[in-house]
């Protein structure tokens, strides 16, 4: 069975900084893409960043661009997201997402998902 | 870059057929694939829909989904329904940057 499974969240001061990791394990990690996909409090899905499963396609949210970095290591079967300059609006669930098919290509259609990892940014 | 606008809230009584829309803005909804997600309070999204039409191995057939060329939009159909599809559903596709977009979601409710 394909499992996810977020680390790393919990509570951080804005302008601080906070790294989650995706564990992955049930299928062939490096040859997926994976995505990051974030929901508020009370609020709808919100797509963060992509990877695809030799790096070579990287892609970001407008609203994360330049704070967020998404990166993936093929031999640990891990995902992360290294998140600086951390806002209050950056709080949300995490969660991350392999795509429907392995692949080269770009990751566009998340369809495992993991459980989820909270990020709260207060002072 | 364009938006998916769904509806806030739908609601159906048991037995019945619901139709859930997600419009897309500009461009053709057929130029990339529609997937259609379910969560329910505290849970983590599942997967309903890929690929416009096609349900993943679990979901059942009385859950369905579409695109209407005309309307500009996809659709999530679901028959008979029961007290258990009380949830939030999401559909998604992505720009030609491959970039994610997400509807605003609509809630479900089963009364």
């Amino acid at each position: 069975d394909v499992q996810l499974l977020e680390s790393g969240g919990g509570l951080v001061k804005p302008g601080g900084s906070l790294r989650l990791s995706c564990a992955a394990s049930g299928f062939s990690f490096s040859t997926y893409g994976m995505n990051w996909v974030r929901q508020a409090p009370g609020k709808g899905l919100e797509w963060v960043a992509s990877i695809s499963s030799s790096s070579s396609y990287v892609y970001y949210a407008d609203s994360v661009r330049a704070r967020f970095t998404i990166s993936r290591d093929n031999a640990k079967n891990s995902l992360s997201l290294e998140m600086t300059s951390l806002r209050v609006e950056d709080t949300a669930m995490y969660y991350c997402a392999r795509d429907l098919r392995g692949g080269a290509g770009a990751a566009t259609r998340p369809h495992y998902w993991g459980q989820g990892d909270r990020v709260t940014v207060s002072s | 870059n364009f938006m998916l606008t769904q509806p806030p809230s739908v609601s159906e009584s048991p037995g019945r057929t619901v139709t859930i829309s997600c419009t897309r803005s500009s461009g053709s909804i057929a130029s990339n694939y529609v997937q259609w997600f379910q969560q329910r309070p505290g849970s983590a999204p599942t997967t309903l829909i890929y690929e416009d039409n096609r349900r993943p191995s679990g979901v059942p057939d009385r859950l369905s989904g579409s695109i209407d060329i005309s309307s500009n939009s996809a659709f999530l159909t679901i028959s008979g329904l029961k007290t258990e599809d009380e949830a939030d559903y999401y559909c998604q596709s992505y720009d030609t940057n491959d970039h994610l977009v997400f509807g605003g979601g609509t809630r479900l409710t089963v009364l």
